[in-house]
């Protein structure tokens, strides 16, 4: 089946800083998501993005689905950025069955 | 006006004990699922209904039995609970096309219930 690899598995900034979080897949797709899962467990939906490049505040992501990755930025970090961060792409052959990744684990220092 | 809610928030049960999690979208979709999150954070689906049709049933224990009966509600009960049924149980929502055939509807999730088995 699809994989899906999240890089780097943990994070540390200073807020203000800005970072790169990676999502390589290992199958074709035709849709991505990115969520945050905040210190309270909740998911949140942070980007739909099959391919191309989309930007929300100080968030953006691109994904170059002929590559096989996706990037999501963040910049002029906030400690409110902290938590987990997932990439999910559907499995092939029919149904919106999302495989996850590991996710990447950020903490944000005052 | 929650999109995706969940009850209990909180379940915290007996080994052997037979429990319930509900789920209700208003969001009008008509696919519903639901997701295992175990301790290590690792996100995994276990079901999902389309059109109160079960239409993803993955390798997980028959003590786990899913029920949609409407397109809006999905509910998910648990028999004779065990010790490593413990995590984090997420719902979530999406309309598709074609019968939930086209992989292109973004999934909206619920907040979870934390299950813990004693």
């Amino acid at each position: 089946g699809i994989q899906v690899e999240q890089s780097p598995p943990d994070l540390i900034l200073q807020e203000g800083a800005n970072s790169t979080l990676r999502c390589n897949f290992s199958d074709s797709v035709n849709n991505l998501q990115w969520f945050h899962q905040n210190p309270w467990g909740q998911l949140i939906n942070l980007f739909y993005i099959p391919s191309g490049t989309k930007q929300n505040g100080r968030l953006s992501a691109t994904t170059v689905a002929t590559e096989r990755y996706s990037l999501l930025y963040i910049s002029s970090s906030q400690t409110t950025d902290s938590g987990v961060y997932f990439c999910a792409v559907p499995v092939s052959g029919g149904y919106n069955k999302l495989i996850f990744g590991a996710g990447t684990r950020l903490a944000v220092h005052p | 006006d929650t999109a995706v809610s969940q009850t209990p928030k909180y379940l915290v049960t007996q080994m052997g004990n037979d429990k319930s999690i509900k789920c209700e979208q208003n969001l009008g979709h008509d696919t519903m699922y639901w997701y295992k999150q175990d301790s290590k954070k690792f996100l995994k689906i276990m079901f999902s209904y389309n059109n109160k049709e079960l239409i993803i049933n993955e390798t997980v224990p028959n003590r786990f039995s899913p029920k949609s009966p409407d397109k809006a509600h999905l509910n998910l009960h648990i028999n004779s609970l065990e010790l490593g049924d413990s995590a984090v149980y997420f719902c979530a929502s999406s309309q598709s096309e074609r019968g939930g055939q086209v992989r292109t509807d973004t999934q909206y999730f619920g907040p979870g219930t934390r299950l813990t088995v004693l």
